[in-house]
């Protein structure tokens, strides 16, 4: 069965610093993956997507990915936070097969300090 | 277009009664889906469906039923609302022909049983 893995459920960054959130997948082969961001009270917004090629994505709002097929990772990164980057983060893994339902890890949440 | 619409955004039932959570999106999307929301466990795939007339159970489909009459709508029933099922409730769509589209989510429904 798919798996996603968020390790760090709470991470916290200063304004201009960099910042990377891991995601882990387990699949038996390389899925659909995403990322999506969900600011307090709102829905999902899609950050960035990988189907194939290019192992590094670029989504909205200055943030990139890059998929490690040997590590099944997929994390993102930014290189300079703002304040309004503070939400909370989901990696998520879809089957290139049938419904290609998502699974969802368990997100991280980022706060920004000023 | 609206997107992806919910209806209410807030809801307090009691333990034993039902409800219908609403969910409608205005851009011909074959697939549509149902995710509960709990701190710490991302998003869990109750039910969805490819289609009008086509629907499946995802990670968590207990206590939930879901019918699709027509392409737009996709309703969530609860037939007896239990203290476990208070949560945050996403509807989310999308083109099912093209492999690998970013879902759309609905705003949310947060849903308390007492």
């Amino acid at each position: 069965a798919q798996s996603v893995t968020q390790p760090d459920i709470h991470i916290t960054v200063s304004e201009g610093a960099s910042l990377e959130l891991r995601c882990n997948y387990s699949y038996g082969a390389t899925p659909y993956l995403f990322w999506y961001v969900q600011s307090p009270g709102q829905g999902l917004q899609l950050l960035l997507k990988y189907f194939s090629g290019d192992t590094l994505v670029q989504g909205i709002k200055g943030f990139e990915a890059e998929f490690k097929r040997s590590q099944s990772s997929f994390n993102l990164r930014k290189p300079s936070v703002h304040w309004s980057d503070a939400a909370e983060y989901f990696c998520a893994v879809g089957a290139r097969q049938g419904a290609q339902k998502l699974v969802f890890g368990q997100g991280t949440r980022l706060t920004i300090n000023p | 277009n609206a997107g992806v619409t919910q209806t209410p955004k807030f809801q307090v039932l009691k333990t034993g009664q039902s409800m219908t959570l609403q969910c409608a999106q205005d851009m011909n999307h074959e697939y549509m889906s149902w995710y509960r929301q709990d701190p710490g466990m991302g998003l869990r795939l109750i039910h969805y469906s490819v289609g009008a007339g086509i629907t499946d159970q995802g990670e968590v489909p207990n206590g939930y039923n879901v019918s699709r009459s027509t392409t737009e709508d996709f309703p969530l029933r609860l037939l007896s609302a239990a203290p476990s099922q208070t949560s945050v409730y996403f509807c989310a769509s999308r083109r099912l022909a093209a492999r690998g589209n970013e879902q759309f989510f609905g705003p949310g429904t947060r849903l308390t049983v007492l």
